[in-house]
């Protein structure tokens, strides 16, 4: 069974601080999501990673896949109150199957 | 606007009964996903459809059900509820195999059970 964990689940940090989230999992993907979630919303799509060594960037916000390791990251550069949600990354082992989550990153940016 | 409609927005109602949950995908997607989420099982997959057939199933209750409609339109079916199936439960739409884009979510149903 595919599992996928992220940390931190808790992330509290400064506004201009860079951080990362880890994203782990454990069955051979070279799919991997990533969707942020304000609070009672739905999910929006960042980050479409579909090989090993793919890196998207949007604003602060940056993705890479590393399928050896089974890692995914999101950096954040410089982060701003408006980057404040809960990030999940989500796995998919075959194109158009289900996506397996993780358990999210509650992010808050304090001033 | 991902283009995925669900309705209603939210719904109350109280054990034992049943409801329908309606997901309109986005244009041209064939598949159509349904996830629950709760603060103790976080995003879990249910059941998805792929052009009117059922294509997988994930961690979805027998009193659970849904179909896909030749409009490509989605329900799911929650009968017997309790109060454990309060959650919010979000429909999302692909394109199917051939399709490099994510999926894309609906804003959900919250459903409440009293």
């Amino acid at each position: 069974e595919l599992k996928v964990e992220q940390n931190p689940l808790f992330l509290s940090m400064q506004e201009g601080k860079n951080y990362t989230i880890y994203c782990n999992y454990s069955t051979t993907s070279d799919r991997l999501y990533w969707y942020r979630q304000d609070p009672g919303k739905s999910l929006e799509s960042l980050f479409v990673l579909l090989s090993n060594g793919a890196v998207k960037q949007e604003g602060r916000l940056m993705a890479s896949l590393d399928t050896k390791a089974r890692l995914s990251t999101l950096h954040i550069t410089a982060a701003v109150h408006d980057l404040s949600a809960t990030y999940f990354c989500a796995v998919e082992v075959a194109r158009g199957s289900r996506l397996t989550f993780g358990e999210g990153t509650q992010l808050t940016v304090n001033p | 606007d991902s283009g995925v409609t669900q309705t209603p927005k939210h719904l109350i109602t109280a054990t034992g009964q049943r409801v329908t949950l309606r997901c309109s995908p986005r244009s041209g997607d064939l598949s159509v996903y349904w996830y629950q989420q709760s603060l103790d099982q976080g995003l879990q997959f249910l059941i998805q459809y792929y052009n009117g057939e059922e294509r997988a199933k994930g961690n979805i209750l027998e009193r659970f059900s849904a179909q896909q409609f030749p409009d490509l339109h989605s329900e799911l079916n929650l009968s017997s509820l309790e109060l454990g199936d309060s959650a919010l439960y979000f429909c999302a739409s692909s394109g199917g195999t051939g399709d490099n884009q994510p999926q894309h979510f609906g804003d959900g149903t919250r459903l409440s059970i009293l």
